[in-house]
């Protein structure tokens, strides 16, 4: 089993500053089975990036999605109010086939 | 415009079992696709539960895999889960989702289930 591990736990920043977060994978994935979503307080999460870089529909191009092999990162070039939640990054596997998710980044207000 | 709805009791005694069905509108669940459980027990993280294919093949979380039943209800459009044996463990926010292309997108709104007697 593929195991995510997401750094740091909590980032508190200020509106307009960059948000850099971390996606670790316990072995190498392919960059199609990589996903980030976004979820605030009493909501479902939404999808965000896939396919590791790939911004889903209407999501601000102040998101982005990096990496390959083992590490990725989910870059917001200038936060925003609404930007302040928790993010996780999810990733599938096919052998056996199964998903699982990172335990999460708290994005909050400095 | 694709959207899921989750509904069933909010209350579960312990032992029991805990059945949701999440209603899909917008598309057929026989067309196309996956479908997908996901929870995530209260301040906590989320948990990939079982997935459906429209064929009916699934597939379930090894964690699970012993309690765990998701199926198809064509004639609604619905997909079902199952959960027996529920402890306090499984107190949790339910989502249905469905899988598109190794992602989930988009999720029901979830319901939370709680496991007490």
């Amino acid at each position: 089993e593929i195991v995510l591990t997401q750094s740091p736990g909590t980032l508190s920043l200020s509106p307009g500053e960059r948000a850099t977060l971390s996606c670790r994978a316990s072995q190498t994935i392919s960059s199609i089975y990589l996903a980030w979503y976004q979820q605030k307080p009493g909501q479902a999460p939404r999808l965000v990036i896939y396919g590791a870089s790939s911004r889903a529909t209407g999501i601000p191009d102040r998101f982005s999605g990096s990496g390959s092999g083992t590490d990725f990162t989910l870059t917001i070039s200038r936060l925003e109010p609404e930007d302040f939640a928790v993010y996780y990054c999810q990733q599938y596997g096919d052998s056996p086939r199964q998903f699982t998710f990172g335990p999460g980044t708290k994005v909050d207000i400095k | 415009q694709v959207q899921l709805q989750e509904s069933g009791p909010r209350l579960v005694e312990p032992s029991g079992t805990l059945s949701l069905t999440c209603a899909v509108s917008g598309a057929s669940i026989i067309s196309s696709n996956w479908w997908s459980w996901v929870r995530q027990p209260p301040g906590k993280g989320l948990e990939w539960i079982a997935e459906i294919h429209h064929s009916g093949y699934t597939n379930y979380n090894p964690s699970l895999n012993s309690r765990v039943t998701i199926s198809l209800d064509k004639s609604n459009n619905q997909v079902s889960l199952k959960l027996s044996f529920v402890t306090a463990a499984d107190t949790a926010v339910y989502y249905c989702a469905r899988e598109f292309y190794w992602r989930f997108d988009p999720w029901g709104q979830g319901t939370l289930v709680t496991v007490s007697s």
